[in-house]
């Protein structure tokens, strides 16, 4: 079992929506991470938290947002999606924010959007 | 900025044989390769991962190699199994917060 909890597994969202994903760690990691993962693509990117504090936006449509409240929890605010943006949403944490950390992933929220 | 190739894309082995992954780097700042492994349904688990300043590490059946000079490294998995089956990802990463992944391979293993 993945020590990287996801929440909630699957999400239909019409384009109107708002929801958030939720990503857990109880390891004492520092640094937390949000990916976007398409069919038979590598992880993507998205945003980086080192110490709870937003380290990291590789320029994400502000239509994601996204929340570290404490160091073990993560939120991805979504509000008004687009098609396109029907993926997979990984979470990753590593024990440090620096270099050479390995990252432990969780399994994901697949998200479609209508 | 870094860029990792990855190849074979795809890749189909007997059960008890080898198999190798082969990715190359472009930066060479990199100093740390992870591998992970994906199986469908999941997230990438890491595997095995090499820091620059080792050329071999290996794990049982897993054993990854790293040229620096030459900016390649390879997964190496012996007596491959059924449940070895699965999109294996190299990376690498220059020190910061980023990892740059490659293509991903996908492993079929039969029985």
């Amino acid at each position: 079992d993945t020590e990287v909890t996801q929440t909630p597994k699957h999400l239909v969202m019409g384009m109107t929506n708002k929801k958030s994903l939720k990503c857990e760690q109880h390891m004492g990691h520092r640094a937390m991470y949000w990916y976007k993962q398409k069919a038979k693509k590598p992880p993507e990117l998205m945003f980086v938290y080192s110490y709870e504090k937003l380290s990291i936006n590789e320029s994400v449509p502000s239509r994601f947002s996204p929340e570290c409240p404490n160091s073990s929890l993560l939120n991805l605010h979504l509000h008004a999606l687009q098609p396109e943006d029907s993926a997979l949403y990984l979470c990753a944490s590593s024990q440090e924010a620096v270099s050479n950390q390995p990252q432990h992933f969780g399994d994901g929220t697949r998200l479609s959007i209508l | 900025g870094e860029n990792v190739e990855q190849h074979p894309s795809t890749l189909s082995v007997q059960e008890g044989d080898s198999a190798v992954i082969k990715c190359t780097y472009s930066d060479s700042a990199s100093n740390y390769f992870p591998w992970y492994k994906q199986e469908l349904g999941k997230g990438p688990q890491l595997i095995i991962d090499i820091r620059s300043n080792v050329g071999e590490k290996k794990d049982q059946r897993i054993a990854v190699t790293l040229n620096k000079t030459a900016k390649h490294f390879s997964l190496h998995i012996t007596e491959t199994q059924p449940e070895d089956s699965a999109v294996y990802f190299c990376a690498a990463s220059t020190g910061g917060f980023k990892t740059i992944f490659g293509a991903g391979t996908r492993l079929f293993v039969k029985a």
